[in-house]
């Protein structure tokens, strides 16, 4: 089975600042590892996956994230953040099957 | 381009009462359909996975049922709502396999 811990369920930065998103996963199989943004009210947008390859990737907004296998982490960076990302963020992780297990989430708030 | 579309966008129901969210998916052939919810401080919670007419999947045994009659349509049902069925229930497809899940823009429901 698989599942998926975001350690801070909030997550205050100042403007600018970069900030870190963590999410650890645990799976006994090869994984696929996602990290999705949701606006208020709003469905989710896919930041960034990792499916295979180059350990960092990037994505959208300006977001990146590591994969580190023998951490089972993947966690969502950004060197300098903007008032407009402030949303909640979530780390998904899928296996060979159809299913998409989901965190819990981080709100990210970002101070003017 | 794949559209998914998902409604009625809020809605308020007394307990007891039934439920029948609609999600369709545009532009694309016999995708991986699901059906989360997303609870205050919870996450997304898989309930309903399809991948295929007819083909339903439950991950968590409740007061919920789905069905896919159509190859792109998948409803999320209930015969007597409880207080415990609010929340914010998102309907979402994709190939599976290390693809994204793309989602709808979610149903507000909320049980009175």
């Amino acid at each position: 089975a698989q599942s998926v811990t975001q350690l801070d369920s909030q997550v205050p930065v100042f403007e600018e600042a970069p900030v870190e998103l963590r999410c650890n996963y645990s799976s006994s199989v090869s994984v696929y590892l996602f990290w999705y943004v949701q606006y208020p009210n709003q469905g989710l947008q896919l930041l960034l996956k990792y499916l295979s390859g180059s350990t960092l990737v990037k994505g959208i907004n300006g977001f990146e994230a590591e994969f580190n296998k023998s951490q089972t982490s993947f966690h969502l960076r950004k060197p300098s953040v903007h008032i407009s990302d402030t949303a909640e963020y979530f780390c998904a992780v899928s296996g060979a099957g159809n299913q998409f297990y989901f965190g819990t989430g981080t709100s990210l708030t970002v101070i003017p | 381009s794949q559209t998914i579309h998902q409604w009625p966008a809020t809605l308020v129901q007394p307990v007891g009462s039934p439920l029948s969210l609609e999600c369709t998916v545009e532009g694309t052939s016999n995708p991986n359909l699901y059906w989360y919810r997303q609870a205050a401080g919870r996450g997304l919670q898989l309930l309903f996975y399809s991948v295929g007419i007819g083909q339903i999947s439950s991950e968590v045994p409740q007061n919920l049922s789905a069905s896919r009659p159509q190859d792109r349509q998948f409803i999320l049902s209930s015969k007597k709502l409880l207080l415990s069925d609010s929340g914010f229930y998102l309907c979402a497809w994709g190939w599976g396999g290390g693809a994204e899940a793309f989602f709808g823009q979610g149903t507000r429901l909320t049980v009175v």
